[in-house]
């Protein structure tokens, strides 16, 4: 079974730009977190969606989006880059609900120049 | 909102030695799930251990275990015998509907 996919693996933007972010859950899951990890720290909550609507945002710009697909993949905007917006960009995906684990993808490296 | 706290940025421990990494978490829910992960240099994080809230038996895999103090609202990891593929980041996280991460502990295992 396939695990957490995202792409892509690597992505290199200007500062200004847009940056689109996937993400696609393992087959079954319905919610689709993502996670900001700038280099050698820990991760920062920023959006959870769940059955295509989005449940919770953490402490980020509104310049920050998302959405969830009708088949559960997501996407996250990053509009107006920012150099600050370097970081590791982790997907994680679960079934709905407190008492399930969440798998995570291999993330997607976003480094703003 | 709920809160993660691990309050160890680093730790190291010597191979075949016992290393406890702590915990702590706020909420005022009853029901949810604590989970430690961790995240290898390769940068893929995996699950080490989840514990429900409503059980009292910490929860054991293997070498990893933890012990859960609800009052307390305590969670921390010990690793026993610790092996040098064991160095990583860990991550301790809640779950009550998101999921929500403490700030990691790097810890180092020494030969």
């Amino acid at each position: 079974e396939a695990g957490v996919t995202q792409s892509p693996t690597h992505l290199i933007k200007t500062r200004g730009q847009q940056a689109t972010l996937r993400c696609s859950p393992i087959s079954g899951h319905t919610s689709v977190y993502w996670y900001q990890q700038a280099l050698g720290l820990g991760l920062q909550f920023l959006l959870w969606y769940d059955e295509g609507e989005e449940r919770n945002r953490g402490n980020f710009p509104p310049r920050f989006s998302g959405r969830q697909f009708p088949n559960y993949s997501s996407e996250l905007n990053v509009n107006a880059l920012e150099l600050e917006d370097s970081a590791l960009y982790l997907c994680a995906s679960s079934f709905t609900g407190y008492n399930t684990e969440a798998f995570f993808g291999q993330g997607t490296r976003l480094t703003v120049v | 909102a709920q809160t993660v706290t691990q309050s160890q940025p680093e730790m190291s421990v010597q191979e075949a030695e016992t290393v406890t990494l702590s915990c702590t978490y706020d909420t005022s829910e009853n029901n949810y799930y604590l989970f430690w992960y961790k995240q290898p240099p390769s940068r893929q994080m995996i699950l080490v251990i989840r514990q429900e809230a409503y059980k009292q038996q910490n929860a054991t895999e293997n070498r990893f275990s933890v012990n859960f103090q609800k009052a307390a609202k305590s969670f921390s990891l010990k690793i026993s015998d610790s092996q040098l593929g064991d160095t990583a980041m860990y991550f301790c996280a809640f779950s009550d509907n998101d999921m929500r991460f403490g700030a990691g502990t790097r810890l180092t295992v020494k030969p």
